[in-house]
């Protein structure tokens, strides 16, 4: 069975500052992943994903993420963040297909400092 | 495109009584539909998978009796809550999906809070 790690629970970034959210996954074949934002009492946003080709993966709200397979990895970064971006973020991995649901990590819940 | 929603937005019910929380695809025909829980402050579970005409398919440790889920058409998927009490108070998101498609479509999700 697959599963995902989001190490940092919380985590504070000054607003202007760069950001990386970790994320881990175990999964024997060829993993689908995603991210997600979630704002209190809201349902998710797709930031981006990754299924296939170019290992570094452009999402919204400039937001990026790069999947390296040597290291099960694939963390989001953001070189400026703003006070909007403070939020919950999930990251989840697929089996693909469509046919199964996705197994989400615990989330790292982002704090922006002014 | 891609669009899901949920009806209601959220709920209150009273210890003992069923409420049926919609989850429909409104741009896409879905072959398949999940149905997650997400405890405050806390991730999402998989609760159970559901394909148009079949039964549920339920994770480990959720009671399907407990849980109603119907996929009665491509549009549509209701799970239904019977005897709900405090402890399903929970925040419910639906998603659905096309076979060959690797992305979920998420509906805004429904509060549920049992008194």
């Amino acid at each position: 069975a697959q599963s995902v790690t989001q190490p940092d629970i919380h985590i504070t970034v000054s607003e202007g500052a760069s950001l990386e959210l970790r994320c881990n996954y175990s999964y024997g074949a060829t993993p689908y992943l995603f991210w997600y934002v979630q704002s209190p009492g809201q349902g998710l946003q797709l930031l981006l994903k990754y299924f296939s080709g170019d290992t570094l993966v452009q999402g919204i709200k400039g937001f990026e993420a790069e999947f390296k397979r040597s290291q099960s990895s694939f963390n989001l970064r953001k070189p400026s963040v703003h006070w909007s971006d403070a939020a919950e973020y999930f990251c989840a991995v697929g089996t693909g297909g469509g046919a199964d649901g996705l197994t989400f990590g615990k989330g790292t819940h982002l704090i922006i400092q002014p | 495109g891609a669009v899901v929603s949920q009806h209601p937005s959220w709920v209150i019910c009273k210890s003992g009584t069923s409420v049926k929380i919609e989850c429909r695809s409104l741009d896409f025909q879905a072959t398949t539909m999940f149905w997650y829980r997400q405890f405050p402050k806390q991730s999402l579970m998989l609760m159970a998978t559901s394909n148009e005409g079949s039964k549920a398919t339920y994770e480990q440790g959720v009671e399907k009796d407990k849980f109603l889920i119907n996929h009665a058409s491509l549009t549509l998927s209701t799970l239904t809550v019977t005897s709900a009490h405090p402890e399903d108070s929970s925040f419910y998101i639906c998603s659905a999906g096309t076979t060959g498609d690797h992305e979920q479509y998420f509906g805004p999700g429904t509060r549920l809070t049992v008194t």
